[in-house]
C-alpha cells in the first residue's frame, strides 16, 4: 500500500492561511472517513490535530479545519501563526480485507 | 488521562531482535474498545505504521514488515509489545506507541529512538 501524498513544503506569512492537500486512492481516503491530521514540532511525538476527516480534539484551536473531496484530503489553517510552523502529516484507514493504516510522506510548513 | 510510555533497548545489533513495550496508564487495555499500535519514524523521514493489536487480542501488521513483526498485550501488566526480528540499519527509528481507533491516533507515547548498529 502506497503512502498518501502530500506536498513536501508550503509556506506562510503570519496571519495568511495555507491548505495542505493529502492524495490518497478509492481504497483509502476516498472510501473511509477515518481520516486525520498529526502536527509534529522538532524533537516531539505528533499530536492530532484533526480526526474523522473534520473534527477537532478538545484543546485544539479552530484556526485548523479538515475536509475532504473524492481521493484527496485538506487541512487548512488560517490566521497563520510562528508556533505553527512544522511537520504535518495525513492518515487513513486503508483496510478492506485486512486493517490497514497509511500516512502520508508529511508537509514541512514554513511560516515566513 | 490516557498516558503511553515507551520502553526498551536504545541499541541493537544488526540481524538481532528488537524488542519495546508500551506501558499503559489511565485505561485499561482489554477494556476499551480501541486499537494499539505501533509507528515508526526514521530520522529525517514520514511516519510508518508498524502494527497494532485490538483490545480482544487480534493482531493486524503492514504487510511490507508483515513476516518480522510480532504485537502483542500483557493485559496483567496493562502493556503491548512489539518485536522486529532480524533488524538492519534501515529499521533505526524513533519507534511510537499509541492508541487509535482505525486511522485516528488520539493519543501517543513520547517515543524510543532505536539505533541499529554493530
Amino acid at each position: 500500500q502506497s503512502a498518501l501524498t502530500q506536498p513536501r513544503s508550503v509556506s506562510g506569512s503570519p496571519g495568511q492561511s495555507v491548505t495542505i492537500s493529502c492524495t490518497g486512492t478509492a481504497g483509502d481516503v476516498g472510501r473511509y472517513d477515518f481520516v486525520s491530521w498529526y502536527q509534529q514540532h522538532p524533537g516531539k511525538a505528533p499530536k492530532l490535530i484533526i480526526h474523522n476527516v473534520s473534527q477537532r480534539p478538545s484543546g485544539v484551536s479552530p484556526r485548523f479545519s479538515g475536509s475532504k473531496s473524492g481521493n484527496t484530503a485538506s487541512l487548512t489553517i488560517s490566521g497563520l501563526q510562528a508556533d505553527d510552523e512544522g511537520d504535518y502529516f495525513c492518515c487513513s484507514y486503508a483496510g478492506s480485507y485486512n486493517f490497514l493504516v497509511v500516512f502520508g510522506g508529511g508537509t514541512k510548513l514554513t511560516v515566513l | 488521562q490516557l498516558q503511553l510510555q515507551e520502553s526498551g533497548p536504545g541499541l541493537v545489533k544488526p540481524s538481532e531482535t528488537l524488542s519495546l513495550t508500551c506501558s499503559v496508564s489511565g485505561d485499561s487495555i482489554n477494556r476499551s474498545s480501541y486499537y494499539w499500535g505501533w509507528i515508526r519514524q526514521p530520522p529525517g523521514k514520514g511516519l510508518e505504521w508498524i502494527g497494532s493489536i485490538y483490545y480482544s487480542g487480534s493482531s493486524f501488521y503492514n504487510p511490507s514488515l508483515k513476516s518480522r513483526v510480532t504485537v502483542s498485550v500483557d493485559t496483567s501488566k496493562n502493556q503491548f509489545s512489539l518485536e522486529v526480528t532480524s533488524v538492519t540499519a534501515a529499521d533505526t527509528a524513533v519507534y511510537y506507541c499509541a492508541r487509535h481507533f482505525y486511522g485516528d491516533f488520539h493519543f501517543w507515547g513520547q517515543g524510543a529512538l532505536v539505533t541499529v548498529s554493530s
